[in-house]
């Protein structure tokens, strides 16, 4: 089946420090989604991408859309504390894959201050 | 606007039991998608509602089951419990007049333990 690879595992950062994660897939996915998670929390939609070449912001995030449309990109910059969290990949085939979201392991961000 | 929600928030099991989780929908989305997410994982497609049906499966026993309702809640259902099925298990509501079909909004979570 569908495998997402995320990378890296974990991130240990200092505040202020920008931040990059990435996602790969051996199938194309039509939607790319980033979600973030806090601990005993269900996931936060943060951004949304829909085309191969999609460059998208939501405040200090910025995500793309790989042109392969196998891979996916979350920046975050100027980190905060409250960026601490766990950071999820999730690709949408469509298709005969209806609405199954296929996500990836996670990234796990700890901001020191 | 009110955001997705699921009850209970803990639950308690032994092996062989049977259990029913419940999630309502973010207003005016009709779509709902169950997952599981098992410790230090992502989360797993169970399956798909949509108009009261099932609408896509992931690699889940029969014995996972589930409901839609005409207000657009939603059961999970899972019948023989065993020690694996312990783990968080998500609900995500999407589509409807507006709501891009692609974006799924994630419910709180139910906490399943089985011993």
């Amino acid at each position: 089946g569908q495998q997402l690879n995320q990378s890296p595992q974990s991130m240990f950062i200092q505040e202020g420090e920008d931040v990059s994660m990435n996602c790969t897939s051996s199938s194309i996915f039509n939607t790319w989604l980033w979600y973030k998670q806090d601990p005993g929390e269900g996931p936060v939609l943060l951004i949304a991408l829909y085309k191969a070449g999609e460059l998208t912001s939501n405040g200090r995030l910025t995500a793309q859309f790989g042109i392969t449309r196998k891979d996916s990109f979350l920046n975050i910059s100027a980190s905060i504390p409250s960026d601490v969290g766990i950071y999820f990949c999730a690709g949408l085939a469509g298709g005969t894959s209806y609405g199954k979201l296929t996500f990836g392991q996670g990234t796990i961000l700890t901001v020191h201050p | 606007e009110t955001g997705v929600t699921q009850s209970p928030t803990h639950l308690i099991k032994t092996r062989g039991q049977q259990v029913t989780l419940r999630c309502s929908s973010q207003s005016g989305h009709n779509t709902v998608s169950w997952y599981q997410q098992a410790l230090g994982q992502g989360p797993q497609f169970i399956f798909q509602y949509y108009r009261e049906e099932e609408n896509g499966r992931g690699n889940f026993p029969p014995r996972f089951s589930g409901l839609q309702f005409p207000n657009y809640s939603s059961e999970l259902n899972v019948n023989a419990l065993e020690l694996d099925d312990s783990a968080l298990y998500l609900c995500a509501s999407s589509g409807g007049a507006g709501a891009p079909y692609n974006e799924q909004f994630f419910g709180p979570g139910t906490r399943l333990t089985v011993l």
